[in-house]
């Protein structure tokens, strides 16, 4: 089992260009969550996806970002118009189907992709 | 306000003594706190959740509802112990992250 894979590892944009992440769960695993941390901060949670699905994304900025879970293929977090704070890492996590009426949290993070923004 | 507190910004400590990473949160209702640890290099793991009431590594971790605190303790640190450790709140769908403590261990 590979685990929650992120790719890039790292990726450098210009000021104005798109990025796009990619985060593929641990197989079995049909849940997905984005979050970011900035420079000498914790990891703040952007986006909860099923496939298909948006479940909850409070975490998103209003403008420029997105996020998807296809039917097939990885999660994608998209960012448009990329500025110099966007700078930050991205963790993607997955986790099983939660029992009824409750949360899973114990989920597995992947590695991480680190935006630079130039 | 839903808040995870981690005062320590770096905790060092020599091999053998006992360690206490902080970690204080608020919220409303019946929480889940965890502990996460980020080794050098590696993807974050979780360590371990208050609700399991287990030890992982020697560390142990007790909520305390009248504090509001869920302190990471470990009686004799090892050097292998070096790394960010996160305290985190169940909060809905997410987890609220602290800011996290670097533990450096020395010989």
């Amino acid at each position: 089992n590979a685990g929650v894979m992120q790719n890039p590892r790292h990726l450098v944009r210009r000021r104005g260009q798109e990025a796009r992440l990619r985060c593929s769960p641990m197989k079995g695993h049909s849940h997905v969550y984005w979050y970011r941390q900035l420079p000498e901060e914790g990891l703040k949670f952007m986006v909860y996806l099923q496939k298909e699905n948006i479940i909850d994304e409070s975490g998103m900025p209003k403008e420029r970002f997105s996020a998807e879970f296809p039917k097939e293929g990885p999660s994608i977090l998209r960012i448009q118009q990329v500025v110099r704070g966007d700078s930050a890492a991205y963790f993607c996590a997955s986790s099983p189907q939660p029992g009824q009426g409750r949360a899973n949290y114990g989920y597995t993070f992947g590695s991480g992709t680190r935006l630079t923004v130039v | 306000a839903q808040r995870v507190t981690q005062p320590e910004k770096l905790l060092s400590v020599f091999k053998g003594a006992p360690v206490e990473l902080k970690c204080n949160y608020s919220y409303s209702g019946s929480p889940e706190l965890f502990w996460y640890v980020q080794y050098s290099r590696q993807r974050l793991q979780l360590l371990l959740r208050h609700i399991s009431r287990e030890s992982i590594k020697g560390f142990t971790a007790d909520l305390n509802k009248g504090e509001t605190s869920f302190h990471l303790k470990k009686p004799f640190a090892q050097e292998e112990d070096s790394a960010m450790y996160y305290c985190a709140l169940g909060a809905g769908t997410a987890l609220i992250f602290g800011k996290g403590t670097t533990l450096s261990v020395s010989s």
